[in-house]
């Protein structure tokens, strides 16, 4: 089955650097989200993305929906502890089709 | 909000055994999925509803089957469980507005 490819697979940075990771698939998609896991919790939706070329922000999150429509990514400005985690890609073709995930970007905020 | 439910976070089962894992939302939404998710390989989809009764295979269905007999509830079989389903299952129903809302998961450990 597809997969996305997401990089990093792991990031180890201090706090308040900044922070990006990218998701790249050799398919289309029409829709991208951005999700993120806390340790023994399922995923949770932090941005999504309708439009090629978009660029959305979510407080100190800023995702772009590439033009190609192949790749996305993910900035996470000033980090703080609390933003470790996992941090998961995923690409829809339609709102019929499930979601496609990336194999997940783990970050570590050393304070 | 949605609210998906997992009815097990944790669980321990014997190689051979059937489990049973289940899944209830509360927004009356025909699509549920159920995806794996293990290290390193991120979140992969082993089956999904559309509606009541109906099932179709995800990437990654080979010794699992499902059940839907009510919209709100969509449960995962392992038939024969083996150490190589130990993992961390995921059962989701589209958000409020975008993406998915998932479970907060049940980590599976098979001996």
């Amino acid at each position: 089955g597809q997969q996305l490819n997401q990089s990093p697979q792991s990031m180890f940075i201090q706090e308040g650097e900044d922070v990006s990771m990218n998701c790249t698939s050799s398919s289309i998609f029409n829709t991208w989200l951005w999700y993120k896991q806390d340790p023994g919790e399922g995923p949770v939706l932090l941005i999504a993305l309708y439009k090629a070329g978009e660029l959305t922000s979510n407080g100190r999150l800023t995702a772009q929906f590439g033009i190609t429509r192949k790749d996305s990514f993910l900035n996470i400005s000033a980090s703080i502890p609390s933003d470790v985690g996992i941090y998961f890609c995923a690409g829809q073709l339609s709102g019929n089709t499930p979601l496609v995930f990336g194999k997940g970007t783990r970050l570590s905020v050393i304070a | 909000d949605v609210k998906v439910t997992q009815s097990s976070r944790y669980l321990v089962k014997r190689t051979g055994e059937k489990v049973f894992l289940e899944c209830v939302q509360d927004m009356d939404h025909e699509n549920m999925f159920w995806y794996r998710q293990d290290p390193g390989l991120g979140l992969r989809l082993i089956y999904f509803s559309y509606d009541v009764k109906m099932k179709e295979k995800g990437d990654i269905p080979e010794g699992y089957s499902v059940s839907r007999e009510k919209k709100e509830r969509f449960s995962l079989i392992l038939e024969s469980a083996s150490t190589n389903q130990t993992s961390m299952y995921l059962c989701a129903t589209p958000g409020q507005i975008y993406g998915y809302t998932f479970g907060s998961g049940t980590r599976l450990t098979v001996v």
